[in-house]
């Protein structure tokens, strides 16, 4: 398997454009989750989706963010406008927990870096 | 709820030295714990979990951690470092017996190994 991907590797952007950030989990994982990182907060929980359904989107900052997962294999994460505070790494990862509740661990993309101007 | 914490922002240790980078955890349950691994410019990976029974886990590249249930931590460890283990650490967590949770990740741990 490749693994998960994600496109673009690097993305530089005026303030004021939509971004669009895309991640293609590995194949046959039923949870797929977004994370940001940056120096000064870490690796924060965006949201998550299970069967191609959102379960928790608290960690979205605001309404500029949003993403979806039309069917199993894909997912976007959007931001319109963007913001220069909007800057840093997005990861997606995704994981296998089925019916027997395995241990979940993820496995991550190499991540999106974005640079808001 | 659940936590962890990573009490050391860096870790310094000389090549061929033994390192441990510390992490301790919080749940109202048992946990299940794993450590991963992150290169510049790359993706976290995964290295190693404790699920249960043996308490020492071995994992990718030389490392082990070491579960220890009295004292709520599980530092990772390997006898000898190499310059090429510089990466940042994170420690993570999940309850099992939430039903269901996300991991929950510290803040990470960057290890320097010293030529």
């Amino acid at each position: 398997d490749a693994g998960v991907i994600q496109s673009p590797r690097h993305e530089v952007t005026e303030m004021g454009q939509e971004v669009t950030l895309r991640c293609k989990p590995i194949s046959g994982h039923d949870y797929l989750f977004w994370y940001r990182q940056t120096m000064m907060r870490g690796l924060e929980l965006l949201i998550y989706f299970n069967n191609n359904v959102p379960i928790d989107d608290s960690g979205m900052p605001e309404d500029r963010f949003s993403a979806k997962m039309p069917n199993a294999s894909f997912s976007t994460l959007k931001i319109q406008p963007s913001e220069p505070r909007d800057s840093a790494v997005y990861f997606c990862a995704s994981s296998l927990r089925g019916l027997a509740g395995s241990t979940g661990e993820l496995f991550f993309g190499e991540g999106s870096r974005l640079t808001v101007l | 709820a659940q936590s962890v914490a990573q009490p050391e922002d860096q870790v310094n240790v000389a090549e061929g030295n033994p390192l441990t980078v510390k992490c301790t955890y919080s749940v109202s349950g048992n946990p299940y714990l794993f450590w991963y691994v992150q290169y510049p410019n790359r993706g976290l990976q995964f290295l190693l979990k404790y699920i249960t029974g043996d308490n020492l886990v071995k994992g990718s590249y030389g490392f082990e951690a070491e579960f220890n249930k009295s004292q709520t931590s599980f530092h990772l460890k390997k006898p000898s470092a190499l310059v090429s283990d510089s990466a940042l650490y994170f420690c993570a967590v999940r309850d099992i017996n939430s039903g269901y949770s996300t991991l929950t990740f510290g803040k990470g741990t960057m290890l320097l190994v010293s030529p």
